[in-house]
């Protein structure tokens, strides 16, 4: 079967990092997709790995281990805006051209 | 440079009736896919098209749900005889092609209430 597995809630402090994990199970595997989803919004792409290493976007850095089947998103200087839903989805360019998504990981942070 | 637009944004079925859900991809993107969103729940991919093709439909109830995505128009998920069970929020997203569908770009979404 198919399955992502991420923490259901991260609660954290403004100005501080958060790592947002995330494990994968799945049958092939090409990359990791991460996406942020405020309430009531639509999910946004921030993030891409099918290379093993960090990849940094601004005050958002991304992290791959394929030999680990494991990611996760790091967030840095928190600022409240960042309170959102964050999911991750594994692409296995398969024929279906279906990513396969996780539950999703609320951010909560506090001042 | 639109987005992905999708209407409506809200929209009140009572149950029995038909709910029609419009999606229109970025400009040059042929490639769009809908989910839907329980509260507090993840996406559950429903169903990928690509122009006049049903590519994989593996996400969505094989009775009283439908999408297309003719040549010329949006493409549309088509829910009838609608139940309470449908309540939920519908995304529709797109990408330009199957190299990149991993980046997807998504709509406000339908927030579809069945009284």
């Amino acid at each position: 079967g198919q399955s992502l597995e991420q923490p259901s809630e991260v609660t954290a402090v403004e100005g501080a990092i958060v790592q947002i994990n995330c494990t994968y199970q799945t049958s092939g595997f090409y990359g990791l997709s991460w996406y942020q989803q405020h309430d009531g919004g639509a999910p946004t792409f921030l993030s891409y790995n099918a290379l093993d290493g960090l990849e940094e976007t601004g005050r958002f850095s991304s992290f791959l281990s394929r030999s680990d089947s494991y990611g996760y998103l790091l967030l840095q200087e928190l600022q409240m805006k960042d309170s959102a839903s964050y999911f991750c989805a594994v692409d296995r360019m398969d024929s279906n051209y279906q990513l396969i998504w996780g539950a999703g990981t609320k951010l909560i942070i506090k001042p | 440079n639109a987005g992905v637009m999708q209407n409506p944004r809200h929209l009140v079925r009572r149950r029995g009736q038909e709910a029609r859900l419009r999606c229109s991809p970025m400009k040059g993107h042929s490639h769009v896919y809908w989910y839907r969103q329980l509260p507090e729940e993840g996406l559950k991919f429903m169903v990928y098209l690509q122009k006049e093709n049903i590519i994989d439909e593996s996400g969505m109830p094989k009775e009283r749900f439908s999408a297309e995505f003719p040549k010329e128009g949006p493409s549309i998920l088509r829910i009838q005889q609608v139940v309470r069970g449908d309540s939920a929020a519908y995304f529709c997203a797109s990408s330009p092609d199957s190299s990149t569908y991993y980046e997807q770009y998504f709509g406000p979404g339908t927030r579809l209430t069945v009284t």
